[in-house]
């Protein structure tokens, strides 16, 4: 069975850096591409970025290009979305998901992460 | 790039066809036929519904179908059910090799 299960709900100021994290199981991890999505409170859903843990290609969201930084380590599964410096605004929640087509960077995700809560907040 | 756009909300009752649109421009939806659509419960994460246009992943109900003409895709869910209450997204891959979503449609069950 596929899973793709996300680290827990994060309370940071803001300044502060952080990294949540994305194990996934049950299929070749490094042969299909994984992507992280934000939801802000009561909002849609926005497309933050891309990395194919065969090889770290990553791909960025002109929207979040420099203000996160996407990372995978293979050899535990896990796929990693981190910020250097937090603000108010990044209060939302994270998903991380997996995407089903083989063209780079598609809409298709198949399977998805339960999500992450992080909250920033002085 | 912008978002693209649907329609805040749409209803239907029980039995009936509704259908959700998903406008966007020659850059993404009118441009490549790599259009995705996905369901959202509240506080759950979303659930793919439809890829590339008119696909529907193992499991999913033959009562979503998807479509596309121009610029514009189309989510039709046909003998509505009190669990396809839901909030709705479209997906498109854009020319900027990155993929958009829309603004999202909040679809009540009468």
């Amino acid at each position: 069975e596929v899973q793709l299960v996300q680290s827990g709900a994060e309370v940071k100021k803001p300044g502060e850096s952080l990294k949540i994290s994305c194990k996934g199981s049950g299929y070749s991890f490094t042969s299909y591409w994984i992507g992280w999505v934000r939801q802000m409170p009561g909002k849609g859903l926005e497309w933050m970025g891309i990395i194919y843990p065969g090889d770290s290609d990553t791909r960025y969201s002109p929207s979040f290009q420099g203000q996160v930084t996407i990372s995978a380590d293979k050899s535990i599964s896990t796929a990693y979305l981190q910020w250097s410096s937090l603000k108010a605004s990044d209060t939302a929640m994270y998903y991380c998901a997996r995407q089903l087509g083989v063209a780079v960077a598609g809409p298709d995700f198949d399977y998805w992460g339960q999500g992450t809560l992080v909250t920033v907040s002085s | 790039q912008s978002a693209l756009t649907q329609p805040a909300s749409v209803s239907g009752s029980p039995g009936q066809s509704i259908t959700i649109s998903c406008t966007g421009t020659s850059s993404d939806v009118g441009g490549y036929n790599y259009v995705s659509w996905y369901q959202q419960h509240p506080g759950k994460a979303p659930k793919l519904m439809i890829y590339d246009v008119s696909n529907r992943p193992s499991g999913v109900s033959n009562r979503f179908s998807g479509s596309k003409s121009g610029n514009t895709a189309s989510l039709t869910i046909s003998g509505l059910q009190a669990e396809d209450e839901a909030d709705y997204y479209c997906s498109s891959y854009t020319s900027s090799s990155t993929p958009v979503f829309g603004g999202g449609t909040k679809l009540t069950v009468l």
